[in-house]
Parts: C-alpha cells; sequence; structure tokens
C-alpha cells in the first residue's frame, strides 16, 4: 500500500526555522516527482515546491512566496522528502502535505495526512 | 502565473443531485488538470487527473470535462459522504495553483 506520513510540525518563532519530513513507502520514490502543498487555517490549498526524480537529477520548483527560504530536498536512502523552512514568517502558519506526483500525467495521485506548522510569537 | 477560477464558490444540493462545479484558467493549460476532493480536517483526495480521466477506485460518479480553459466536474447522484470542498489544480506549468474551492452543502 502506498504511504506518505509527514512529520516534524510544530510551533516556532517568526524568524525561526523548521524541518518537515514525509516518509514514503509502497512506490519506488526515486522514479517520482514529490510536491509540498499546504493550507493556512480556513483556507484552500497552495502549492509550495516539487523535486523531480532521480532521472531528472533530483532539480526543484518552488513557489514565489517561498522562493529562496524553503529548501526541498530527499534522501533515496530512507525514502524521505524533506521540507527546511527558514525565515519563517506568521503568513507560513498551515497544515503541509506532502504528495507523490504520477509518473506519466504530473498530477498529484497520493497524499499524506499532513503536519501542522503555527509560526507565532 | 495561470489563475484558476472556480464557481460557484459554495451550493446547497440534495442527496441524489446532480451537481456541475466549473473551473477556469486565465490561460490555457491543455488538458492538464486535476480534481480534488477534500473533507474537513483530512488530507485531499485525487478524483480526476487530465481533465476527465477518473483516479482509480473513484466511483464513477464523478466525471470531469473540458480543455483549454474550461473544465466541469460533475457529481452525479449526490451521496451524504460527496458533501466536501472541491478544488480544480493545473500542471501545466510552474508555480502549480489551484482554484480557490467549492463547498457542496446538504440542502
Amino acid at each position: 500500500e502506498m504511504q506518505l506520513v509527514e512529520s516534524g510540525g510544530g510551533l516556532v518563532q517568526p524568524g525561526g526555522s523548521l524541518r518537515l519530513s514525509c516518509a514514503a513507502s509502497g512506490f519506488t520514490f526515486s522514479d517520482h516527482y514529490m510536491d509540498w502543498v499546504r493550507q493556512a487555517p480556513g483556507k484552500g490549498l497552495e502549492w509550495v515546491g516539487r523535486t523531480r526524480n532521480k532521472a531528472n537529477s533530483y532539480t526543484t520548483e518552488y513557489a514565489a512566496s517561498v522562493k529562496g527560504r524553503f529548501t526541498i530536498s530527499r534522501d533515496g536512502a530512507e525514502n524521505s522528502l524533506y521540507l527546511q523552512m527558514n525565515s519563517l514568517k506568521t503568513e507560513d502558519t498551515a497544515v503541509y502535505y506532502c504528495a507523490r506526483v504520477s509518473g506519466i500525467f504530473y498530477y498529484m495521485d497520493v497524499w499524506g495526512k499532513g503536519t501542522t506548522v503555527t509560526v507565532s510569537s | 502565473d495561470i489563475q484558476m477560477t472556480q464557481s460557484p464558490s459554495s451550493l446547497s444540493a440534495s442527496v441524489g443531485d446532480r451537481v456541475t462545479i466549473t473551473c477556469r484558467a486565465s490561460q490555457g493549460i491543455r488538458n492538464s488538470l486535476a480534481w480534488f476532493q477534500q473533507k474537513p480536517g483530512k488530507a485531499p483526495k485525487s478524483l480526476i487527473y487530465a481533465a476527465s480521466s477518473l483516479q482509480s477506485g473513484v466511483p464513477s460518479k464523478f466525471s470531469g470535462s473540458g480543455s483549454g480553459t474550461d473544465f466541469t466536474l460533475t457529481i452525479s447522484g449526490l451521496q451524504p459522504e460527496d458533501f466536501a470542498t472541491y478544488y480544480c489544480q493545473q500542471y501545466d506549468s510552474y508555480p502549480l495553483t489551484f482554484g480557490g474551492g467549492t463547498k457542496v452543502e446538504i440542502k
């Protein structure tokens, strides 16, 4: 069974840092692009960024709102995806989801349950 | 950036109804459109990809259509478990963008 489990969320002060993890299982992790998507309280979904697969050298794309502050990486040996978040702002408060990207049509086909990040003093 | 506009933002419907949600892209996205269902406190769930292809395991009461800039999601025979918020999302170009969501409520 394909599964994604996020962890690492919590309360952090503005300007602080946090690293989220997403443990993947049930599929060949290196074959797939992976996305991070977030949802602020009571709001809609916002794409955060993407890492491509091994065949595409794990290159990344980011939303303008996080570019230069957030970094997506992955550990193939651990089948894990990461989101390093620096210089956090109150507007980064959200539930963060990791999602697998389908290998053919490049849409998000499998989602984790999410982890909550609260940025507050 | 490509803006995705969903309408309506909310609707009330009865069990057994057929409902249609529309999604419009600010520029052509071919058929690179997905639909997701989200229930309160839960992660989104994939329903439709490539505008009209049904995700494995999703019941056939869900259907999608459209290409270019105009898309629709139709739910036939609405059941209690279908009351949720639905989002469209384009994956034709970066940054990937979502519509604002349509909340389907019980009348």
